[in-house]
């Protein structure tokens, strides 16, 4: 199936501080991807649906300037968690489809933990 | 809230048995979708059915379909230890950019 790489795996960051998530689709153009977070043992709650070259669209509640994401190429989105503070600690993970519809490829999910 | 049920939220079985998870969902959907998630690790897919289906297999997966009620259920037959993981059913929502809108998952553990 097709490879979707997320980095880092982990990252441990102080509040206040900013951290870039990248999402790569390896070996095939993604025209959208999706970023989700997942708390311990809960399931994935889709934050925001990143499409090439336009404006990120981000669910309800989710806060779209301490949330930015750029979807700047067919094979790169990124997820900026801004000021970060020790509640926005999770499970971040991605997914890129080959098209508007069908299945999805997510990447290997970020860790991450503010102290 | 758009998520989904599944049931059970846990299952714990011996090796060889079958597992059944059962998932219900509340939107229109294109398909639906199963996942597969290793502690701490992204979902890998494992089958797809679409709307118009009841019923599909792939290996010892089998998945079927009621739009009517708005439910699907996975079966895994003869299970083994490597089974083990959290599985979550995903709605492929009509309209627009189609979203996934994931279930709570059934964590499932085989004991060998």
């Amino acid at each position: 199936g097709a490879v979707v790489s997320q980095h880092p795996s982990w990252v441990i960051c102080k509040s206040g501080t900013s951290v870039k998530i990248e999402c790569r689709s390896l070996d095939f153009q993604a025209t959208t991807m999706f970023w989700y977070r997942q708390f311990p043992k809960q399931s994935l709650m889709l934050m925001a649906t990143s499409n090439e070259g336009s404006k990120a669209t981000y669910e309800q509640g989710v806060e779209k300037d301490k949330f930015l994401i750029n979807h700047a190429s067919l094979t790169l989105s990124t997820l900026t968690v801004t000021s970060a503070h020790p509640e926005d600690s999770s499970f971040y993970i991605c997914s890129a489809r080959l098209t508007g519809k069908g299945v999805a490829f997510f990447g290997q999910g970020t860790r991450l933990t503010v102290v | 809230s758009q998520q989904g049920e599944e049931d059970p939220q846990a299952l714990s079985i011996q090796e060889g048995e079958n597992a059944t998870m059962n998932c219900s969902y509340k939107t229109s959907i294109n398909n639906l979708q199963w996942y597969r998630q290793n502690s701490g690790r992204g979902l890998v897919h494992l089958i797809l059915i679409r709307s118009n289906e009841r019923e599909k297999h792939s290996g010892r997966l089998r998945v079927t379909l009621d739009t009517s009620k708005k439910s699907s259920s996975l079966l895994i037959t003869a299970s083994r230890a490597a089974d083990t993981a959290s599985y979550f059913c995903a709605a492929a929502t009509q309209g627009g950019s189609e979203k996934l809108v994931f279930g709570k998952g059934t964590k499932l553990t085989v004991n060998p």
